[in-house]
């Protein structure tokens, strides 16, 4: 079947360290990845995508990682601050291989930062 | 802000009834779609259309339906509302017919009683 699960459903890290969120996949069609934050009240807010023929991929303070032969998807923020405590949550969209688009989402890691 | 509004913010509707959700997309989105968050869950797909016409649907009740009108705003239905339908709706918005690099509302908190 299709899921897409999160080793840790918590995760408490001290201001300005780096933080590593992780996220496991089952189904190996799915072609393109998406890292959400969502803040409490609010919608779930991108933070960056990866594609399945890359297998890292930068933006500001984040970085993803994919490792499509053990199907594992990684989110690190470096130098977490106060304002990155959310909810993260990792998707995968299938893409137009299925009779239809959509993008499933995990359950979500909570991320407290202690100042 | 994401340029993606929905409308109310907060409802309270009795079992039974019948509720619509409003989606306004952001500039330039023609596909958008709508996912149901329950409490302490990650957003489930519900369905999802393109240029007015639905593209592709989750594991919901023919109860739920939805329309997108010429101007890529959208609406989410809901008859014979149950209590577990008590949650968080979100509409998200891209430019991409695959949903791709979509943007979120902040969505609609709809309680059952």
């Amino acid at each position: 079947g299709e899921s897409v699960g999160l080793h840790l459903p918590t995760l408490s890290v001290q201001e300005g360290d780096n933080s590593i969120i992780n996220c496991a996949y089952s189904n190996s069609a799915s072609d393109y990845f998406i890292w959400y934050k969502q803040e409490s009240g609010k919608g779930p807010q991108f933070i960056i995508d990866i594609r399945s023929n890359m297998d890292k991929r930068q933006g500001q303070r984040v970085t993803v990682l994919l490792n499509k032969t053990v199907k594992h998807l990684s989110l690190q923020i470096a130098a977490t601050q106060p304002g990155d405590s959310a909810v993260y949550f990792c998707a995968e969209n299938m893409g137009p291989k299925t009779s239809y688009d959509k993008v499933i989402f995990g359950p979500g890691t909570s991320l407290s930062v202690i100042p | 802000e994401t340029g993606v509004t929905q409308s109310p913010t907060h409802l309270i509707k009795t079992r039974g009834q019948q509720v619509t959700l409003r989606c306004s997309s952001q500039s330039g989105h023609n596909t958008v779609s709508w996912y149901q968050q329950a409490l302490g869950q990650g957003p489930q797909f519900i369905f999802q259309y393109y240029r007015e016409e639905e593209n592709g649907r989750g594991n919901f009740p023919p109860r739920f339906s939805g329309l997108q009108f010429p101007n890529y705003s959208s609406e989410l239905n809901v008859n014979a509302l149950e209590l577990d339908d008590s949650a968080l709706y979100l509409c998200a918005s891209s430019r991409t017919r695959d949903g791709t690099e979509a943007f979120f509302g902040q969505g609609t908190r709809l309680t059952v009683v």
